[in-house]
This record gives C-alpha cells, structure tokens and sequence, in this order.
C-alpha cells in the first residue's frame, strides 16, 4: 500500500524540550511538506523540500528545523523556542513535476505540549 | 500567491446539490485551482482540479469563467458523510498551496 505515515498519532512533551515528528512516504515523490493547524483554522505552511537535501521555510518557520537527507523521509522538529507548539501536525508529499497538482497527506499527528 | 474568499460555513440537507463559490481576483496566469475536502482529524483530501471552463470527476464538477476570477464546487447529491470543511486553493509551479479556513458544509437529514 502506498502512502504517507505520520507517528506518533498522539504525543505528549514537557514545555523546554524539543520533539521530533516522523514522515516517510512510499509515494515516490519529490517534494514533501509539512503544515501546522490550530483549531478552526486552515493549514499554514512550516517548510517544505522539493528534492532530498534541500528544503525552504515557509510561513511560520520559526521554532522549527527539518532535514531531507533521503527521499521517503521528512522529518520536523519542533525546538523549546517554538513559542505555542501545542497543534495537530500534517505532512504532505506530491510529485514535483508542475503538472503534477495533488498533494497527499498522512493522518496527522496531534501534539501536545505542557 | 492568490488571496481567496469563501463563506465561512454552508448548510445543506441529503440529497440536495451543494455549490461552493470562491473569488480569487488576483490569480496568476499559471495557477490552476485545485478543492480540497478535509474531515476533522484527518489530512486534507484533493478533490479536483481545473484551470478554466468545466471539468469533472466521480467526486464532484468544477465550473470556471473565462476571468477565472472566481470557482465553484458542486457537490451532486450531498449525503451525510460530504459533511467537512472545503477549501478553494490556487495552485502555482512550484506546487505550493496556501490553505485558507475553508468553507465548513453542513449536511442535515
């Protein structure tokens, strides 16, 4: 089966420590995302790569790291300097051909932080 | 990238054909307009996707006019489980979506 995995689906840290969140996909693709969502709100852009060993912010970087050191992995950071880290965290892949206009998203994993 | 509005929220009752309008003025030339569906706790789902006119899937139809300044998502049929949050996003080459707060469609019996 092919698709984005996300884990874990819950997790739970302490304020002052720094998480990582894991994304693999067997998709294939080259480009992968990842989105921050708070409640009743739409998706905001944390940063994204479009090939492995490259990767660009986006909207709300900062408190943030990623690497891309291979294709099917993406993983993110979130560092005891992001200031409201508690949210429900979305990867997406896609193909990075322009024509290429669908993205795939895994589950999500919802963190809490206290 | 494109700013887009949609109404907050919609509701509509099983059966009914459900049409979900978005302005986006100032979309680029080559941006193509893409709908996503997203039930709560879970990742956005692609629906469709179109640049100007008419196309459609199994899902649903998108209508497009000519100033492709504004998009409309029909839902045939909606039943209880369309029930989810729309969002309108233009679509650029370099595959980057900025996510809006969507429409929240309420189907009733």
């Amino acid at each position: 089966d092919g698709g984005i995995t996300q884990s874990p689906k819950y997790l739970f840290r302490k304020e002052g420590q720094n998480v990582t969140l894991s994304c693999e996909q067997n998709l294939n693709h080259d480009a992968m995302y990842w989105y921050r969502q708070d409640p009743g709100q739409g998706l905001r852009l944390i940063y994204y790569s479009q090939i492995v060993n490259d990767f660009q912010k986006g909207d709300i970087a900062e408190g943030y790291s990623v690497s891309r050191e291979k294709k099917e992995s993406f993983p993110l950071t979130v560092t005891s300097a992001q200031k409201n880290p508690t949210a429900f965290y979305l990867c997406a892949s896609s193909p990075r051909k322009s024509d290429a206009y669908e993205q795939y998203f895994g589950p999500g994993t919802r963190l809490t932080v206290t | 990238l494109a700013k887009t509005t949609q109404p907050i929220s919609m509701d509509s009752y099983e059966g009914q054909e459900v049409n979900i309008t978005c302005s986006h003025n100032n979309i680029a030339t080559n941006d193509y307009i893409t709908w996503y569906q997203q039930f709560p706790s879970q990742g956005p789902r692609f629906i469709i996707q179109g640049y100007k006119t008419k196309v459609t899937n199994e899902v649903a139809s998108l209508f497009i006019p000519a100033d492709r300044k504004s998009s409309t998502l029909s839902l045939p049929r909606v039943s209880l489980s369309d029930t989810a949050v729309y969002y309108c996003l233009p679509r650029s080459d370099t595959g980057k979506l900025i996510f809006g707060q969507g429409t929240t469609l309420q189907v009733k019996p």
